[in-house]
Order: structure tokens, then sequence, then C-alpha cells
């Protein structure tokens, strides 16, 4: 089946630093890629969807100059949470599908990032 | 919006015995319906899907019935094991799978005592 990986798992860093979220496909070309945002016992809230060479598509209340998106290649997209602080702490998934591939997501494992 | 409703929001049943999960959605466009399994600190895992063209879907001890008109979708589980403890999530999307925005219910905590 399809793998998604995401790197790190878990990530600490002081308030201020920027922290990049990578998303990998392992075994397919991803077109489409999204980035999810869950809190703790709570359901995933999509941030962004990003198709590959072209700019991020945001959700209302999203700020994209904090929260950057990169897609540049079919197998990779990264998040940059830009001048972290302790409110953006969360468990962040992404997921990638492809328009030659079943007409499914596939989730990465997420990555647990926590601002001190 | 769409807005998906899902209950209960935790689940207690004993091995053997079956679950039954059941969400209601909002945008009667919507055509693609999800479930998804997440263990505790992992990513979403698919467990079974269906599409608006289609009442029923069953894979082993796992189905899902849709119903268009009431707009609502359930996940049956039988004969429950100790592993299928985790956290259930419906999702319901008007674009599909692959190129839509999945809008996910709040989630179902399953546990399942031995």
């Amino acid at each position: 089946g399809a793998v998604v990986s995401q790197h790190p798992s878990r990530v600490i860093c002081k308030s201020g630093t920027s922290v990049k979220i990578e998303c990998r496909s392992l075994d397919f070309q991803a077109t489409t890629m999204f980035w999810y945002r869950q809190f703790p016992k709570k359901s995933l809230m999509l941030m962004a969807t990003s198709n590959e060479g072209s700019k991020a598509t945001y959700e209302q209340g999203v700020e994209k100059d904090k929260f950057l998106i990169n897609h540049a290649s079919l197998t990779l997209s990264t998040l940059t949470v830009t001048s972290a602080h302790p409110e953006d702490s969360s468990f962040y998934i992404c997921s990638a599908s492809s328009v030659a591939g079943p007409d499914t997501q596939y989730f990465g494992p997420g990555t647990r990032l926590t601002v001190l | 919006g769409e807005n998906v409703e899902q209950h209960p929001s935790t689940l207690s049943v004993q091995e053997g015995d079956s679950a039954v999960i059941k969400c209601t959605y909002s945008d009667s466009a919507s055509n693609y319906f999800p479930w998804y399994k997440q263990e505790l600190g992992k990513g979403p895992q698919l467990i079974i899907d269906i599409r608006s063209n289609v009442g029923e879907k069953k894979d082993q001890r796992i189905a899902v019935t849709l119903n268009k008109t009431a707009k609502h979708f359930s996940l049956h589980i039988t004969e429950t094991q100790p592993e299928d403890s985790a956290v259930y999530f419906c999702a319901a999307s008007r674009y599909g799978g692959s190129q839509g925005n999945l809008i996910f219910g709040k989630g179902t905590k399953l546990s399942v005592k031995p």
C-alpha cells in the first residue's frame, strides 16, 4: 500500500525559532498533499492543500506567513512553522494523494511539535 | 460548509461484541465517506470508505452503511478484539477522496475489554 512518512516524529524548540517538518510519499508520486493540525483529544483540522509546483491553498484562519508550505517535488512537501510560540504546539499530520492512484488520501504518522 | 457529527464520543465493549459508530453530515453534495483508525501518537489509518453510489460495503469484520436520504453513515465492527481499541474518525468530502477537503467528525474512543 501507499506509504507516507514524516520527519521528524517529535521536535521540541524554543519560542521564536522556526521548525521544518517534512512529508514524503515513499512509493508513489503525490500530486496533492494536505497538512492537518490536531490538538490533544481533538479532531483533525485541515490547514492547507498543496499541489506540486503550485502555491498552497490555505484554509480560513490559517496564517500563510506563519505556516510556510512548499511542495517542490512529487514526493516531498514541507511545512515550516516560523517564529514558533507555545500555542503552535500541536500534532501536525500530512496526507498525500495522486491523480493517478486510488481516490483516497494516505496519512503520515504525524509530528509532535512542542514549543517551550 | 460541511459539518460532520459523530457519536458516541466513547464506546466500551466486551471482546467479541459488536461496536457501532454513527456519523451525520450536513452537505448533501458530499460523495465520499472514509473511516480512519488512529492509535495513540500515530497518524490516521484508512480502514474502510464508501461512496455515495453505494449503500453498504464490507471488509471482513468491518462494514459501513450509508443512508443518503437521512445523511448519515455508520461503522460496524463485529467480533471486536482488544487490538481494535483506538480512536475512530469518520469524515466526509464533496470532492472525492484524493482531491477533496476531508471534514472530520470529533472521533470515538473505542475500548475493547478482554
